[in-house]
């Protein structure tokens, strides 16, 4: 089991440059989490997927930021245009099932620095 | 909605010495409570988790939690430390057992061991 896996590990970029951030869920899994953990914030969940359908992205900070899950083994975080204050670590993690129960397995994160 | 407050921000132990993190959370219904460990540049770690019956749950590494209901409380505990065991830990609570779940973190203790 390769675990969570998410690309880049790090990412520069000037202001105003898409970003875009993939992740791989654990094969199997059917719910889907994007979390973003700043010093000042902590750990924000921006959205979840269950059985690759949206169901809450209400922590989605601005329309600058999209994700999406077209398949079950592939989701993205995506920032247009991308802004200094966007800098932070982005997390992905994956969960057997849509319940909190199982915990979450999350991935080793992307370092994202806009400057 | 459901919160939690984790009040050390840093925590220094000597190695060898006993720990404990506090956990408090806030939630109207029996709570699913988890702790997690994010060593640097990793990403979390699930330790333990509780969801009903005995109180004391076991985990990795040696740690263990133990839920007191009057307290809203979910405090770790390692009986001795390692040094390895310098990192950041969260504790993190979920809703019950119906539709689409998501975990709210706390802020986060840092781990610092001491030789």
């Amino acid at each position: 089991d390769a675990g969570v896996i998410q690309s880049p590990r790090h990412e520069v970029t000037e202001m105003g440059q898409e970003v875009t951030l993939r992740c791989k869920p654990i094969s199997g899994h059917n719910s889907l989490f994007w979390y973003r953990q700043t010093m000042m914030r902590g750990l924000e969940l921006l959205i979840y997927f269950n059985n690759n359908v949206p169901i809450d992205d209400s922590g989605m900070p601005e329309d600058r930021f999209s994700a999406k899950m077209p398949n079950a083994s592939f989701s993205t975080l995506k920032i247009q245009p991308s802004e200094p204050r966007d800098s932070a670590v982005y997390f992905c993690a994956s969960s057997l099932a849509q319940g909190v129960g199982y915990g979450y397995t999350f991935g080793s994160g992307t370092r994202l620095t806009v400057v | 909605a459901q919160s939690v407050t984790q009040p050390d921000i840093h925590i220094t132990v000597s190695e060898g010495a006993s720990l404990e993190l506090r956990c408090n959370y806030s939630y109207g219904a029996t709570p699913y409570l988890f702790w997690y460990v994010q060593s640097p540049g990793q990403g979390l770690q699930l330790l333990l988790k509780y969801f009903s019956g005995d109180t004391l749950v076991q985990g990795i590494k040696g740690f263990e939690a133990e839920f007191k209901r009057s307290q809203s409380s979910f405090n770790l505990r390692k009986p001795s430390v390692h040094w390895s065991d310098a990192a950041e830990y969260f504790c993190a609570v979920g809703e019950g057992n119906t539709g689409f779940q998501k975990l709210v973190f706390g802020t986060g203790t840092r781990l610092l061991v001491s030789p």
